[in-house]
């Protein structure tokens, strides 16, 4: 199994609404991410998890609020998002810490979040 | 500071051979990764170069220079499917610890 599995795939969501996005990976890596991608834009890092301990944030919203329950899941919870969140938001993992070993990051599909 | 330059657009004819061009600025260098993104999916890894030389994988292939901060990657042979995004990506931060992309490269290839 060497993929980075994402749900939902699409998400509508209003203002004021409360969802979650999931990333799961039974790769056994040790680190994880949340990057954000707006058309015709290279990703953004949000967000990253090092064996399952939150080591960067980029400066991101509270709004924007990640988990990660086990050494397989991470979550991205969201709340009193805006318009201008609208993006692909893509998870990633990669065998271990970049700056521990420059393994590569291996990417979810995405899940395609709309705000109205 | 962290600067990573990639050409917007490339076109390319079918069958040929195409340069994409990465040049980067950091105050030191963890490695160069390069990452193909077709539209409206995950990017996929490449190739990643830590010494100065070129790598091959197939049609393929990845080359650095440190002295120069620069890398290319040539795509031979080229097919339709090969249209995409190519994205120079590089560890950055006080530990080389967030990977950073540069704004890529959209290549078309035409029949």
């Amino acid at each position: 199994d060497t993929e980075v599995t994402q749900t939902p795939k699409h998400l509508v969501m209003g203002m004021t609404n409360k969802k979650s996005l999931k990333c799961e990976q039974h790769m056994g890596h040790r680190a994880m991410y949340w990057y954000k991608q707006k058309a015709k834009k290279p990703p953004e890092l949000m967000f990253v998890y090092s064996y399952e301990k939150l080591s960067i944030n980029e400066s991101v919203p509270s709004r924007f609020s990640p988990e990660c329950p086990n050494s397989s899941l991470l979550n991205l919870h969201l709340h009193a998002l805006q318009p201008e969140d609208s993006a692909l938001y893509l998870c990633a993992s990669s065998q271990a810490p970049l700056g521990d070993w420059n393994s590569p990051l291996h990417f979810g599909n995405g899940t395609r979040l709309t705000v109205t | 500071g962290q600067n990573i330059d990639q050409p917007t657009e490339m076109t390319a004819t079918e069958g040929a051979i195409v340069q994409i061009n990465c040049t980067y600025q950091t105050s030191g260098f963890n490695g160069l990764f390069w990452y193909q993104q077709h539209a409206g999916e995950a990017p996929t890894f490449l190739s990643y170069n830590v010494l100065d030389g070129l790598e091959e994988k197939g049609r393929f292939s990845s080359f650095l220079s440190r002295s120069k901060g620069y890398s290319y990657l040539l795509l031979k042979e080229l097919q339709m499917k090969d249209s995409a995004s190519y994205l120079c990506a590089a560890p950055f931060g006080s530990g080389y610890n967030k990977l950073i992309f540069g704004a890529g490269t959209r290549l078309a290839v035409h029949p």
